[in-house]
């Protein structure tokens, strides 16, 4: 299994909004990372898990919350965005160590703020 | 800091033919690794080729193939052979080991044309 898989695949919230984007990988990864892609722009790393512990926080704003409640998960809490939070948002995993250092990426979710 | 630049925003090439995509970076590690990751219309990253920078030897997949030039700080990915199915964005990428951080330059659309 080399999946990671992200849901939901398409999200329409309003500003006022609180809402949840989930990832999930089963190759016993010990990192996690969350990043915003806008259209036809490169990935911006926001999160990084190592081990369950958040590692690297690229200055995101609080309104983004990360959570990874274990090993196989991580989640991101969604609250009162702005409509310029609108993106895909990929979530990726990777082995942690000098080896097998390539990122698997999810399908990602698309993201509108309204 | 690291900085991935990817010259060439978009290119073209007929089916069948050869092409080449070129990534530069600026480092100051002498030990790193370097990605080309394609991106499909389907979203989804997907490692391409993978290059561990004390390698000498040029990394290959199948009909992919890179020429690293760590001197010049150079890893270009040529593809042979194209098909319809490599047309995607295609970003190069850098990260330092233990990092857990890639760096990805600006990326280049690919257009394969029958």
């Amino acid at each position: 299994d080399t999946e990671v898989t992200q849901t939901p695949k398409h999200l329409v919230m309003g500003m006022t909004n609180k809402k949840s984007l989930k990832c999930e990988q089963h190759m016993g990864h010990r990192a996690m990372y969350w990043y915003k892609q806008k259209a036809k722009k490169p990935p911006e790393l926001m999160f990084v898990y190592s081990y369950e512990k958040l590692s690297i926080n690229e200055s995101v704003p609080s309104r983004f919350s990360p959570e990874c409640p274990n090993s196989s998960l991580l989640n991101l809490h969604l609250h009162a965005l702005q409509p310029e939070d609108s993106a895909l948002y990929l979530c990726a995993s990777s082995q942690l160590g000098t080896e097998n250092t390539e990122a698997f990426f999810g399908q990602g979710t698309r993201l509108t703020v309204v | 800091a690291q900085t991935v630049t990817q010259s060439q925003p978009e290119m073209s090439v007929q089916e069948a033919e050869t092409v080449t995509l070129s990534c530069t970076y600026d480092t100051s590690e002498s030990n790193y690794y370097l990605f080309w990751y394609k991106q499909p219309p389907s979203r989804q990253m997907i490692l391409v080729i993978r290059q561990e920078a004390y390698k000498q030897q040029n990394a290959t997949e199948n009909r992919f193939s890179v020429n690293f030039q760590k001197a010049a700080k150079s890893f270009s990915l040529k593809i042979s052979d194209s098909q319809l199915g490599d047309t995607a964005m295609y970003f190069c990428a850098f990260m330092k080991p233990l990092h857990n951080k890639f760096y990805f330059g600006s990326g280049t659309k690919l257009n394969v044309k029958p």
